[in-house]
C-alpha cells in the first residue's frame, strides 16, 4: 500500500535561518507531489507541485523553493526564514481520484 | 474548476446524522463532487467522491441533484470524532485534468455536541 512520510514534526527556527522540510512516498511510481501551508487560521493554500523529477511548479511568489531530486521524493526549502513562514506545511500526493497527505510540520518561525 | 459554496459552520448532536450542503451551480459534465474533512492538525483525509450517482461508503454517503448544481454530504450517525473542517471541491479527475492541483476553499466548520 502507498504511504506518505513527511518530517520533522514540528520545528521551530530562528528568523533568517535556513529551511529544509522532506517528504517521501512509498508504494507508488512518478507520483505527483504537492506541497500546501495552512497559516494559523487560514485555510490551505498550495504552494508547490511537481509531476515529476527536476519539474516543479510554482503557485505563489515566496521565500520558499522546492525540488524534487528522486522520483518519490519532494524537498521544500528556504534559504533565508521569515517570520510569516510560519504555518503547517503539508505535503500530499495524488492518485486517480483523490490526494493523501501527510502528517504535517508545524513551523514556527521565531 | 468549478466554484462552490458552503456554509461556514454548522452544529450537530451526537449520534445524529449530519448533513453538509454545498452548492456548484457551475458544474461541468465532466467534473466530479469530491469531499475532504480535516480535522485540528492533522492534514486533509479523502471521504468520497460522486459524478451523479449517489455514492456511499464506510465513512459517509453523497448524495448529488439530479441537475448536479448542489450535493449534500451525508454522516449517519456523529460522533464527536467528526468534528472537523469539510471541503466540498468540484474538478475533473486526475486522468483528464492532467495535473491540476486540488483547490481548497474555506470549507464547513462541524462541531458535533455532546
Amino acid at each position: 500500500s502507498q504511504t506518505i512520510h513527511q518530517w520533522p514534526a514540528t520545528l521551530v527556527q530562528p528568523v533568517g535561518s535556513p529551511l529544509s522540510l522532506e517528504c517521501t512516498v512509498e508504494g507508488t511510481s512518478n507520483p505527483n507531489l504537492y506541497w500546501y501551508r495552512q497559516a494559523a487560521g487560514r485555510g490551505l493554500q498550495l504552494l508547490f507541485y511537481s509531476v515529476g523529477i527536476g519539474q516543479i511548479s510554482s503557485e505563489v511568489p515566496q521565500n520558499l523553493s522546492a525540488s524534487r531530486p528522486q522520483d518519490r521524493q519532494f524537498i521544500l526549502s528556504s534559504k533565508k526564514l521569515l517570520l510569516s513562514d510560519s504555518g503547517f506545511y503539508l505535503c500530499a500526493w495524488s492518485w486517480d481520484y483523490g490526494y493523501t497527505f501527510g502528517s504535517g510540520t508545524r513551523l514556527t518561525v521565531v | 474548476d468549478a466554484k462552490t459554496t458552503q456554509p461556514p459552520s454548522m452544529d450537530c448532536a451526537e449520534g445524529r446524522a449530519a448533513n453538509l450542503p454545498c452548492n456548484h451551480s457551475t458544474i461541468s459534465g465532466n467534473e466530479y463532487v469530491y469531499w475532504y474533512r480535516q480535522i485540528h492538525s492533522q492534514g486533509p483525509q479523502y471521504i468520497i467522491h460522486g459524478l451523479k450517482n449517489n455514492e456511499t461508503n464506510e465513512m459517509a454517503s453523497l448524495i448529488i441533484t439530479e441537475d448536479r448544481k448542489s450535493s449534500t454530504l451525508i454522516l449517519p450517525h456523529a460522533t464527536l470524532r467528526d468534528t472537523a473542517v469539510y471541503y466540498c471541491i468540484v474538478r475533473v479527475a486526475r486522468g483528464v485534468s492532467g495535473n491540476t492541483p486540488l483547490v481548497f476553499g474555506k470549507g464547513t466548520r462541524l462541531s458535533v455536541i455532546a
